[in-house]
This record gives structure tokens, C-alpha cells and sequence, in this order.
């Protein structure tokens, strides 16, 4: 089954500069990555998602690109901002969404010193 | 806000007893996910509903069942509570429910589950 590896389980930049959390996925069949931003005490939120017929996807300050190859995906986040402190997931899945074949990576907690 | 709503926020109970969470989708969304999250497991898919019927299941355990409304609202019941049932259990919702169509999950806030 999927498998999904995220690096770096704790992350600290500073205020300003940029943070990067990678994924890896095992299954090909994977073609759909959502990253979710999970704050204290609230659930997961859809931050940004690519489908497998892109290689790169921005929104403002928050990017993911998308490797195939070698099946990975990596979020961008620049110019950071102390709220962007909290807990990141990344996931794959295969679209059509299938819950019961979405894998969650273990997530990346992000702290922006000041 | 998601739009996913949960009921309650907090719930604290002794072991062997019996309780339930309720889930309200986004106004439109047709499927209802459970996920447990815990600090060594991380989020855990539960099971799926699509309509008022169940569409996929995952590391649910026989103590645990769930039911989709139809007005689309569902509840998980947890029965024969152990200590490791704690846990932030979440509820998600989408469109589509999946199958044959691209969609995406949005999140309630979850319920925080304490078994004493």
C-alpha cells in the first residue's frame, strides 16, 4: 500500500525567510497531494493541493511542486509570518479521491522565531 | 472556518462507557469522512459515508460504528471505552464523496475524547 514520508518532523526559520517541507510517496498511482495546516486546537485545513498533471502550484506566499519521477512533493512557504507557525501534513491519495486509500504523512511542526 | 461543524468540543468519560460524536458536513457536501488523530498514530482513517450509505472503511475498530443521516449529518459511536480510545477524533466532508470525481476534504474542528 501508500506510504508517505515527511521531512522535517520539527522545522524553526526565521521571521521573513522561507521554510520547505518534503514528502515522499510510494505508490504510482498516486495523482492527488493536498497539504494541510493543522493550528492548536483546530482541525486540518486545506492549504493547497496539486494534481499529478502539474509539476508546480502557487498561491500567494505558499507553493508546491510536484516530482513524479521520483515521487515527491515539497511545500514552499516564503517570506514567513509568525502565523504561519503550526503543524503541516502532507498527503496522496489517488483521484478520484479514495478515503480509504489517503495517506497521511506523520506532519512537520513549522515555528517562526521572531 | 471549514464550514464542518462538531459536536461536542470536549468529552471526558470513564472506560467502558459509551459515546457519541456528531458531524455536520459543509451545506452541499454529500460524503462524511471520521479520522482519529493521536500523538503516536497520527490521522487515522475511520470510515466513509457517501448519502446515508457507508463508501469505504478503514482502521476502524468493532467497537466503533457510524451512521450518515439524511440530512447528511453523521455520528460516530464509540462503545466499550478503553484509555487508548483518546484521541482528537476529526470529521471531514466533500462534495462528491470521491469515486469518479475529483474532490477535496475540509476538516471540522474535531472533538477531544479523555477516557479516565
Amino acid at each position: 500500500g501508500e506510504n508517505v514520508e515527511q521531512h522535517p518532523s520539527t522545522l524553526s526559520v526565521q521571521e521573513g525567510d522561507s521554510a520547505v517541507i518534503k514528502c515522499t510517496y510510494s505508490d504510482s498511482a498516486s495523482n492527488y497531494f493536498p497539504w494541510y495546516k493543522q493550528e492548536l486546537g483546530k482541525g486540518p485545513q486545506l492549504i493547497i493541493d496539486i494534481r499529478s498533471n502539474v509539476g508546480e502550484k502557487k498561491d500567494q506566499r505558499i507553493a508546491v511542486t510536484l516530482n513524479k519521477t521520483a515521487k515527491h512533493f515539497s511545500l514552499h512557504i516564503t517570506e514567513t509570518q509568525p502565523e504561519d507557525s503550526a503543524v503541516y501534513f502532507c498527503a496522496a491519495s489517488i483521484a478520484p479521491l479514495d478515503a480509504s486509500k489517503i495517506i497521511f504523512g506523520s506532519g512537520t511542526r513549522l515555528s517562526i522565531r521572531p | 472556518d471549514s464550514g464542518v461543524t462538531q459536536t461536542p468540543k470536549h468529552l471526558i468519560t470513564a472506560t467502558g462507557q459509551r459515546v457519541t460524536l456528531r458531524c455536520s458536513p459543509r451545506s452541499g457536501d454529500l460524503s462524511v469522512y471520521w479520522y482519529q488523530q493521536s500523538l503516536d498514530q497520527g490521522l487515522q482513517f475511520l470510515i466513509q459515508y457517501y448519502n446515508g450509505e457507508e463508501r469505504a472503511k478503514g482502521n476502524i475498530l468493532e467497537r466503533f460504528s457510524a451512521q450518515q443521516f439524511p440530512d447528511l449529518h453523521s455520528e460516530l459511536n464509540l462503545s466499550s471505552l478503553e484509555l487508548g480510545d483518546s484521541a482528537l477524533y476529526f470529521c471531514a466532508s466533500s462534495p462528491q464523496g470521491g469515486r469518479g470525481v475529483t474532490d477535496t476534504q475540509y476538516f471540522g474542528p474535531g472533538t477531544r475524547l479523555t477516557v479516565l
